[in-house]
């Protein structure tokens, strides 16, 4: 079965303070890993896409990256706009083209 | 671009009565579009896929009878909760697949409120 666990549950920064967002996956053969913004209140934002391992990928303050068992979303010098919960989804190659998310990552950062 | 709108954003209604939302894909195609139902500080949970002039897909535990979808064109999706009871109250989010990427855009959102 395609699962996917995001760590940690909630993570609480300073502003300024860079950290990284852990998802973690077991997919039977991979189409595409996807990372997602959510607001209270809101539909997730897409954030990026990463098709293979060794893909990176940057928007502003944030990169992913993607091995074969993991992606990591980097965030640098965070600012406060930047609390959200991240979403992580994989897509299988086979079959249905549905997502399997992650119960996301609660990120604050702190003026 | 890649834009997905849903409406209403938010409704309340009386129990026993349908409530429809519309999901549409406003700037690109969608053969393919998902419907999801989100309960506080947890993650989406999908209910079912509609594919454009076809028959919905549903998720196991979903009731089909209950909550039906129809994908009538490319851009459109609609989502019909008959019957609504207060357990259906929830936030439920559409996705649109955008074929080129596989990337699913999400709406932003209908709050349903079931009195």
């Amino acid at each position: 079965e395609d699962q996917v666990t995001q760590s940690p549950e909630a993570l609480r920064l300073q502003e300024g303070e860079s950290s990284s967002l852990n998802c973690s996956y077991t997919v039977s053969g991979l189409r595409g890993l996807f990372w997602y913004r959510q607001d209270p209140g809101k539909g997730p934002e897409f954030l990026f896409t990463l098709y293979s391992a060794g893909e990176e990928k940057e928007k502003e303050r944030l990169k992913a990256t993607l091995t074969k068992k993991e992606s990591f979303l980097h965030i640098t010098a965070p600012k406060p706009e930047d609390s959200a919960t991240y979403l992580c989804a994989v897509q299988a190659a086979q079959g249905a083209q549905k997502l399997v998310f992650g119960q996301g990552t609660r990120l604050t950062i702190n003026p | 671009g890649a834009v997905v709108s849903q409406h209403p954003s938010r409704v309340i209604c009386k129990s026993g009565t349908s409530v429809k939302i519309e999901c549409r894909s406003l700037d690109f195609q969608a053969t393919t579009m998902f419907w999801y139902r989100q309960f506080p500080k947890k993650s989406l949970m999908l209910m079912a896929t509609s594919n454009e002039g076809s028959k919905a897909t549903y998720e196991q535990g979903v009731e089909k009878d209950k909550f039906l979808i129809n994908h009538a064109s490319l851009t459109l999706s609609t989502l019909t909760v008959t019957s609504a009871h207060p357990e259906d109250s929830s936030f439920y989010i559409c996705s649109a697949r955008e074929s080129n990427t596989d990337t699913q855009y999400f709406g932003p959102g209908t709050r349903l409120t079931v009195l």
